[in-house]
């Protein structure tokens, strides 16, 4: 079945220093989700991308969505201790409806 | 205050129980769903359902079941033939519509544990 694969499992950066994750899926995605959960909550939406290269930014977020539409980043600069939590990655395939595939997830740890 | 109402918060299931695990949305969404996490892992998809009186299996079906007989509630009962049931359960609700794709908004979950 599909699958999106999420890299690193786990990330533990200093306060001010870059994080990046990254998804991959095995088949062409129409469409790619992110959201952020924090310990001991619910996931919560970050952001859609839909359009292959697209690039969107939200203050020190910065998505990608691969040209082949297969593939996305999420970096954060100069991460803070609020961006503390597992942030995941969601895809939807071609035809289906809004039905997502989710990624394991990367675990982000901010030593202040 | 619109948003999604799971209860309860914690739930503990004795061997060879059932067990509901309530979900309530007052976002006038039409698609619901519900997903398992465990520890270390993403969101698995449990059932999902687009419009009230409908609802397909997702990827973790099996000892699960759900009805959907309200537009604002989607229950889920976790069946004594679930031989690991503990886990977090998440339910959500979106917009939804073939090939429009928009967030899903994710209630507070339920922990289930086995006594």
């Amino acid at each position: 079945g599909q699958q999106v694969m999420q890299i690193p499992q786990y990330q533990h950066v200093q306060e001010g220093e870059d994080f990046t994750t990254y998804c991959n899926s095995s088949t062409t995605l129409s469409n790619i989700q992110w959201y952020k959960q924090r310990p001991g909550g619910h996931p919560v939406f970050l952001i859609q991308l839909v359009k292959s290269g697209e690039v969107k930014k939200q203050k020190r977020l910065t998505f990608q969505f691969g040209e082949a539409k297969k593939n996305s980043s999420l970096h954060i600069t100069a991460t803070q201790t609020t961006d503390v939590g597992t942030y995941f990655c969601a895809g939807s395939i071609s035809g289906g409806y809004n039905k997502l595939i989710f990624g394991a997830g990367t675990r982000l740890a901010v030593h202040p | 205050d619109g948003g999604i109402t799971q209860s309860p918060k914690y739930l503990f299931r004795k061997e060879g129980q059932n067990v509901t695990l309530s979900c309530e949305q007052n976002l006038n969404h039409d698609a619901m769903y519900w997903y398992r996490q465990d520890p270390g892992q993403g969101l698995r998809l449990i059932y999902y359902s687009q419009i009230v009186n409908d609802f397909q299996k997702g990827d973790i079906a099996e000892g699960y079941s759900v009805s959907r007989e309200k537009k604002e509630s989607f229950p889920l009962t976790v069946t004594s033939a679930q031989k690991n049931p503990t886990a977090f359960y998440l339910c959500a609700s979106s917009k939804t519509g073939t090939g429009i794709f928009t967030p899903q908004h994710f209630g507070d979950g339920t922990r289930l544990s086995i006594l």
